[in-house]
């Protein structure tokens, strides 16, 4: 079993619906969870940051964590064409200094 | 300022050639990464400097050489790669040696012919 999984997609979702992405993991011992976008041939852009349990609300995103179900999730709500991208889920420990990636989820938000 | 700048943004090299990645940041983390990733991949860490020494290498072939000349700029210098090292190559910076929120350069694309 890997560290963490996240579907792949890809994800099509016409404009102004809500998307849900999530990962789970195995590691007990995380405690920072972040989600990143990345637009195609760019960098990962940092787009929420959670530390240890409970909700982040940051506009339109949503960011939640249950780690007794090891499981985070990214809310969007009124996706947007802009939306389009690759959403990477990381986490690490409280000594690591490695995030561990999912694979990422593609989404494509249509207009 | 949360920029990453790396220099150049894309590259095309010969297995015989000697090249070198920039990354810079003046941001005042201490903790400064190069990632690699493939297309439709996740990152992949490579190296890391923690206060300007390198704390992590993630057994990376030593065609692959980081430089930290000072805590703002990171070097990846490159000789005699492989095709198969053409990707994606990302430098990163974190506050310090917990690297929880980590901020990404845009990258520098690498063909290797």
């Amino acid at each position: 079993q890997k560290e963490v999984e996240q579907d792949p997609g890809p994800l099509s979702v016409p404009e102004g619906a809500i998307v849900s992405l999530n990962c789970t993991y195995s590691n007990s011992a995380f405690q920072y969870f972040m989600w990143y976008r990345q637009y195609s041939r760019k960098g990962p852009e940092l787009l929420m940051y959670t530390y240890s349990s409970g909700n982040k609300e940051d506009g339109r995103f949503t960011a939640q964590v249950d780690k007794s179900s090891k499981y985070i999730s990214l809310f969007i709500r009124d996706s947007q064409p802009s939306d389009s991208a690759t959403y990477l889920c990381a986490m690490t420990d409280q000594a690591g200094t490695a995030l561990i990636f999912g694979k990422g989820t593609t989404l494509s938000v249509s207009s | 300022d949360t920029e990453v700048t790396q220099t150049p943004k894309h590259l095309v090299m010969g297995m015989t050639n000697k090249k070198s990645l920039k990354c810079e940041q003046h941001m005042g983390h201490r903790a400064m990464y190069w990632y690699k990733q493939k297309a439709k991949k996740p990152p992949e860490l490579m190296f890391v400097y923690s206060y300007e020494k390198l704390s992590i290498n993630e057994s990376v072939p030593s065609r692959f050489s980081p430089e930290c000349p000072n805590s703002s700029l990171l070097n990846l210098h490159l000789h005699a790669l492989q095709p198969e090292d053409s990707a994606l190559y990302l430098c990163a910076s974190s506050q310090g040696r917990d690297g929880e929120k980590l901020f990404f350069g845009s990258g520098t694309q690498l063909s290797v012919l």
